[in-house]
């Protein structure tokens, strides 16, 4: 599996503060993604970071990618109830059976913001 | 952003029935499809890539006789599980790959066999 690690894999937090989620990976990558779920649902896109970018922001999203590391981390600000949500970090490929557009996806952070 | 759709959202079945799934894209074509299962308090693992027209292309570890796909349309892409047991309990959601690499997710389908 090529599956990365998120870190932390649940963070409760009051509404207002920022949060912060880090996901690391094995591979090199092409891109990678950052994904919410809430509970029992699918999957929300949030933002798309490319291998050759350092930072990138979306409202109140900023994403890093330390491709050096293999890390990249996900900040929230200004957080507020409905973000309460797993959130996944997701890399492109490989896979084993030549799926090579499949995502792997991180194990996750379950966000809790208390009001 | 591209809408997926996916039917049933929750199915519950006796084991060693089978079980199929649907997933249409509303608003685009799509060539191919991705079928993921997430296990409770677990990520989501990539099961197979369905492809219009030829044969899905199936992950390490899953069994392509247990797990049916078939994308004969180019908006819609079904997954059957066939001879289910409990261990098949899972949420299936699947994908399309839309431009920049990024992916739409459907709904996905809370699948319970008994």
């Amino acid at each position: 599996s090529q599956q990365g690690e998120e870190d932390p894999q649940a963070l409760s937090i009051q509404e207002g503060e920022n949060a912060t989620m880090n996901c690391s990976y094995k591979t090199s990558i092409n891109n990678l993604q950052w994904y919410r779920q809430n509970s029992g649902r699918g999957l929300v896109h949030l933002i798309l970071i490319r291998s050759n970018e350092r930072e990138k922001h979306s409202g109140r999203l900023r994403v890093t990618l330390d491709t050096s590391k293999k890390s990249s981390s996900l900040l929230i600000t200004a957080s507020r109830a409905a973000d309460t949500a797993s959130y996944f970090c997701a890399t492109d490929g490989p896979y084993s059976g030549g799926g090579a557009d499949g995502l792997t996806f991180g194990k996750g952070t379950h966000l809790i913001i208390q009001p | 952003g591209a809408v997926v759709s996916q039917h049933p959202s929750r199915v519950i079945c006796k084991s060693g029935t089978s079980v199929k799934i649907e997933c249409r894209s509303l608003d685009f074509q799509a060539t191919t499809m991705f079928w993921y299962r997430q296990f409770p308090k677990q990520s989501l693992m990539l099961m197979a890539t369905s492809n219009e027209g030829s044969k899905a292309t199936y992950e390490q570890g899953v069994e392509k006789d247990k797990f049916l796909i078939n994308h004969a349309s180019l908006t819609l892409s079904t997954l059957t599980v066939t001879s289910a047991h409990p261990e098949d309990s899972s949420f299936y959601i699947c994908g399309y790959r839309f431009s920049s690499y990024e992916q739409y997710f459907g709904p996905g389908t809370r699948l319970t066999v008994t």
